[in-house]
């Protein structure tokens, strides 16, 4: 069973840039939701994707947008980025919304 | 919205010793998990317990929900136990299965 995997671990980006960001899902499951965590501070919930549609989000401006694909994987993307987006960016799959599981993460650090 | 407490935000032990960490909870919840998170920033899913009593090796929970709130116990502590310990639930609307943390427990074992 391959566990969620994300892309890529470490990226340096500078204001005003946008990134993307991917996600693996665990096999068999069928939703993906994404995470920002702060130095310090717990993860906060960005958004969630289940049948490649937005099922909730949390209080992101929409410059915070995703895609999900057939294949349950997923995107985050960011765009004109500010520096306060400087995070550790979590992956979560799980199945119709019970038990999650993460990824590694993605460190983006914007100059 | 729901808020999450943990206690205590720093904890050091010995190696060998016993602890408790707790967590508690504004509100209704349909889900409860653990995670500990390593030096490199993945969240390690330790239980899913939205009520009752799980053990698994050293580690046990206990979750009342009609108290509001979660106990983990880690007993005989070794350095590799060192890390944040999170607790996060979701909200009885279960908004698109998000997960609301807490602040966590940075807990060090010294050897």
């Amino acid at each position: 069973e391959t566990g969620v995997t994300q892309s890529p671990t470490h990226l340096i980006k500078t204001r005003g840039q946008q990134v993307t960001l991917r996600c693996s899902s665990q096999s068999g499951h069928n939703t993906v939701s994404w995470y920002q965590q702060a130095l310090g501070q717990g993860p906060q919930f960005i958004f969630q994707y289940y049948r490649e549609e937005e099922n909730g989000r949390g209080n992101f401006p929409p410059r915070f947008s995703g895609l999900q694909f057939p294949n349950y994987s997923s995107e985050l993307n960011v765009n004109a980025l500010e520096l306060d987006d400087s995070a550790l960016y979590l992956c979560a799959s799980s199945f119709s919304q019970m038990e999650l599981f993460f990824g590694e993460g993605s460190r983006l650090t914007v100059l | 919205g729901i808020q999450v407490e943990q206690s205590p935000p720093d904890l050091i032990l010995q190696e060998g010793a016993n602890s408790t960490l707790r967590c508690n909870f504004s509100d209704s919840v349909n889900n409860l998990q653990w995670f500990h998170q390593n030096p490199w920033g993945q969240l390690i899913n330790l239980f899913y317990i939205p009520s009752g009593t799980k053990q698994n090796g050293r580690l046990s929970a206990t979750t009342v929900a009609t108290e509001r709130y979660s106990l983990l116990y880690i007993s005989s502590s070794q350095t590799t136990d060192s890390g944040v310990y999170f607790c996060a639930v979701s909200p009885p609307d279960n908004q698109g299965g998000k997960l609301i943390f807490g602040q966590g427990t940075e807990l060090s074992v010294k050897p």
